[in-house]
């Protein structure tokens, strides 16, 4: 069964502005990734934070993660239109090695030029 | 990095057919994983393909509803058995990068049971 849940589950905002999507998880974990999808094609992975670390950048990009809460946030920063796309989550469980990924329910993000 | 490719890229089938989806990787890999997306949901991992033995399936997915096979360390099949409207999803297969968790995918695979 799916134990990430995303929110919001669909966000519309204007080219420039700021994205944030949220992720939360039920079960001990190893890693936690982000995957952007476009139009029902193969997932792209954007990044990815062990469950040691706190946040994690990449270009545009910055991760949150808090085990505590078991949850993480996604930030797009400066959005251009070519982000629109599916965004989930997906976690690597603590027990086989973070290897098989559970995704979340996914966060379909709109950005208006 | 590792480019995947899955032929076909999409089909029609008629309920109570079968229907097998091919998935090449352009090197070696150790970790193959099948994936089912339904329209407008997320990713539901089916099975791991083992090479040389027969693959892990998820709780809910049983071998004789999506049989897979995975001869060498560069190809992998899944089939679809004796198909129904419910079977409607985008069948996705990736692989798992070495040293690291992530995962490469391929460009799925759009599947329709009328």
């Amino acid at each position: 069964s799916q134990q990430g849940e995303e929110d919001p589950q669909a966000l519309s905002i204007q080219e420039g502005e700021n994205a944030t999507m949220n992720c939360s998880y039920k079960t001990s974990i190893n890693n936690l990734q982000w995957y952007r999808q476009n139009s029902g094609r193969g997932l792209v992975h954007l990044i990815l934070i062990r469950s040691n670390e706190r946040e994690k950048h990449s270009g545009r990009l910055r991760v949150t993660l808090d085990t505590s809460k078991k949850s993480s946030s996604l930030l797009i920063t400066a959005s251009r239109a070519a982000d629109t796309a599916s965004y989930f989550c997906a976690t690597g469980p603590y027990q086989t090695s973070g290897s098989r990924l559970t995704f979340g329910e996914g966060t379909q993000l709109t950005v208006n030029p | 990095s590792a480019v995947i490719s899955q032929k076909p890229s999409r089909d029609i089938c008629q309920r109570g057919t079968s229907l097998t989806i091919q998935c090449q990787v352009d090197s070696q890999v150790t970790m193959m994983f099948w994936y089912r997306q339904q329209p407008g949901q997320s990713l539901t991992l089916i099975a791991t393909a083992n090479q040389g033995s027969e693959a892990t399936y998820e709780s809910g997915f049983v071998i004789d509803k999506f049989p897979i096979s995975r001869p060498n360390l560069t190809f992998s099949t899944l089939t679809v058995s004796n198909m129904s409207p419910e079977d409607s999803s985008i069948y996705l297969c990736s692989v798992g990068v070495r040293g690291t968790y992530e995962q490469y995918f391929g460009p799925g695979t759009r599947l329709t049971v009328t």
